[in-house]
C-alpha cells in the first residue's frame, strides 16, 4: 500500500518554542492531507484538513494560528505548533489520500508525539 | 453531530473463541464506515470498509442501519489479532471521525 512518512517521530521542546511536523507522501501524490490529534486513552481527534495550494479548513475549536498547516505540494504537509505550551504535549497523526482513493482508503503516518517541558 | 461509540476499551478472549468488537455510530447522513487496526509498533491502517463487504484476515463487519452498528466480528480468534482496533465514521472526503478504540487482546 502508499506509503506515508512522518518526521519526527518524538520531538521534546520548551514551552514557547515553536515545532514543526512533516508529512511526506512517498509514493503518491496526496491531494488531500490530514492531521490528527491524540490525547492519551483517547480517540484521534480530526483537527484539519488540507488541500494542496489551498488554506487548510479547520475543525471546529482548533486554533489556526496556533496550529499552522501548510500543503505546499503533493507529498508534503507540515503542521507547525506555535509557541507551545505543555497542554500542546500529544500525539500528532497525519494522513493522507489521492484523489482515485478519495472515500476509499486513508494512509496514515507513524505519528510524532509532542511533549512540551 | 456524527459520533463513533466503541463501548469497550478492552477486550480478551482466548485463541480460537469468536470475537465481537462493537461499533455504534451516530449520523444524520448517509454512513460510510470502516475498522482501522493498529498492531503494535505500526502505523494505523485499513482493515475493512463496509461498502466492500468483504473480509479481511477472517474478520467481517455489516452495517445495521437500524440499529446504527458496525460490530466487528472474527469466528476463531488468532493470536496475531492482538492489536487497537479503531471504529470510523466518514462524513466529507475521508473526513474520519473515530472511536475510542479497543484493545483486542487473544490469549494463547
Amino acid at each position: 500500500g502508499a506509503v506515508v512518512s512522518q518526521h519526527p517521530s518524538r520531538v521534546i521542546c520548551k514551552s514557547g518554542t515553536s515545532v514543526k511536523i512533516e508529512c511526506r507522501s512517498l509514493d503518491f501524490q496526496a491531494t488531500t492531507m490530514f492531521w490528527y490529534r491524540q490525547f492519551p486513552k483517547q480517540s484521534l481527534m480530526l483537527m484539519a484538513t488540507s488541500n494542496e495550494g489551498s488554506k487548510a479548513t479547520y475543525e471546529q475549536g482548533v486554533e489556526k494560528d496556533k496550529f499552522l498547516i501548510n500543503h505546499a505540494s503533493l507529498t508534503l504537509s507540515t503542521l507547525t505548533v506555535t509557541s507551545a505550551h505543555p497542554e500542546d504535549s500529544s500525539f500528532y497523526i497525519c494522513s493522507a489520500t489521492t484523489q482515485e482513493n478519495m472515500n476509499t482508503e486513508a494512509f496514515f503516518g507513524q505519528g510524532t508525539r509532542l511533549t512540551v517541558v | 453531530a456524527q459520533r463513533v461509540t466503541q463501548p469497550e476499551k478492552l477486550l480478551s478472549v482466548f485463541k480460537g473463541a469468536p470475537v465481537e468488537l462493537k461499533c455504534n455510530y451516530s449520523y444524520s447522513g448517509s454512513p460510510e464506515l470502516f475498522w482501522y487496526v493498529q498492531y503494535s509498533r505500526q502505523r494505523l491502517q485499513l482493515l475493512l470498509r463496509h461498502i466492500s463487504r468483504e473480509s479481511i484476515k477472517g474478520f467481517t463487519a455489516d452495517l445495521n442501519k437500524g440499529e446504527t452498528s458496525f460490530h466487528l466480528k472474527k469466528p476463531f480468534a488468532q493470536e496475531e489479532d492482538s492489536a487497537m482496533y479503531y471504529c470510523a465514521l466518514q462524513t466529507g472526503a475521508n473526513n474520519l471521525f473515530f472511536g475510542t478504540g479497543t484493545r483486542l487482546t487473544v490469549i494463547p
